[in-house]
């Protein structure tokens, strides 16, 4: 079966510019989760959605950031007026079950999108 | 969800040896993971372990975990090529978003 896909698979942009990214998880899946990983580093959770709930943005760096995902299935990540420290790879993940939960919910992980700002 | 911090920050090995990557974390567990990170396959879950089991296998990988300790580790027998790769412990204390540390940079030469 298919897994989950991101697009773009790469991004590059203008300082100032705002870009989308898009997360197609896997069919079916209750969570859906987006990281931000930099050069060298491991993935930063930015936020989690429970079918189109989001129940956490905690990691959100800033308000330039905005996610959603409106009908439970597909999510958008939207970066407003990018900056050359947004420049990384945002992952997307989705799990079967909900977290929070005590039980094992194994995260699936897209390709991701390495988004370039200059 | 804690961060587990991985140890060595680097390794070199030869195809054939055996490797091995220790993990550290600071606070109590319900379960811990090991996950592969590498250009070809992207971020992939290797074995999950949890808090009452002290040893787990599956194919050349075997997770021990030391609750007494805080630590766990990961030993990948008989190296391959294919298993160059970042690796990363994550730690599931409950609200399962996970929290990577920097990993383990393994590289396997032929």
């Amino acid at each position: 079966g298919a897994g989950v896909s991101q697009s773009p698979r790469y991004k590059v942009a203008k300082r100032g510019q705002d870009v989308a990214l898009r997360c197609d998880p896997i069919s079916g899946h209750v969570s859906l989760f987006w990281y931000q990983q930099a050069l060298g580093q491991g993935p930063e959770f930015l936020t989690y959605f429970q079918n189109e709930a989001q129940l956490d943005k905690s990691g959100l760096p800033s308000d330039r950031f905005f996610a959603e995902r409106p009908e439970g299935s597909v999510s958008t990540l939207k970066i407003q007026r990018t900056q050359q420290e947004d420049s990384a790879v945002y992952l997307c993940a989705s799990s079967r079950g909900l977290a929070g939960t005590r039980g094992y919910n194994e995260q699936f992980f897209g390709p991701g999108t390495r988004l370039t700002v200059l | 969800s804690q961060q587990g911090e991985e140890d060595p920050q680097a390794l070199s090995i030869q195809e054939g040896e055996n490797a091995t990557m220790n993990c550290s974390y600071k606070t109590s567990i319900n379960n811990l993971q090991w996950y592969r990170q590498n250009s070809g396959r992207g971020l992939v879950h290797l074995i999950l372990i949890r808090s009452n089991e002290r040893e787990k296998h599956s194919g050349r990988l075997r997770v021990t975990l030391d609750t007494s300790k805080k630590s766990s580790s990961l030993l990948i027998t008989a190296s391959r090529a294919a298993d160059t790769a970042s690796y990363f412990c994550v730690m599931n204390s409950g609200y399962s978003t996970l929290t990577f540390g920097k990993g383990t940079m393994l590289l396997v030469s032929p």
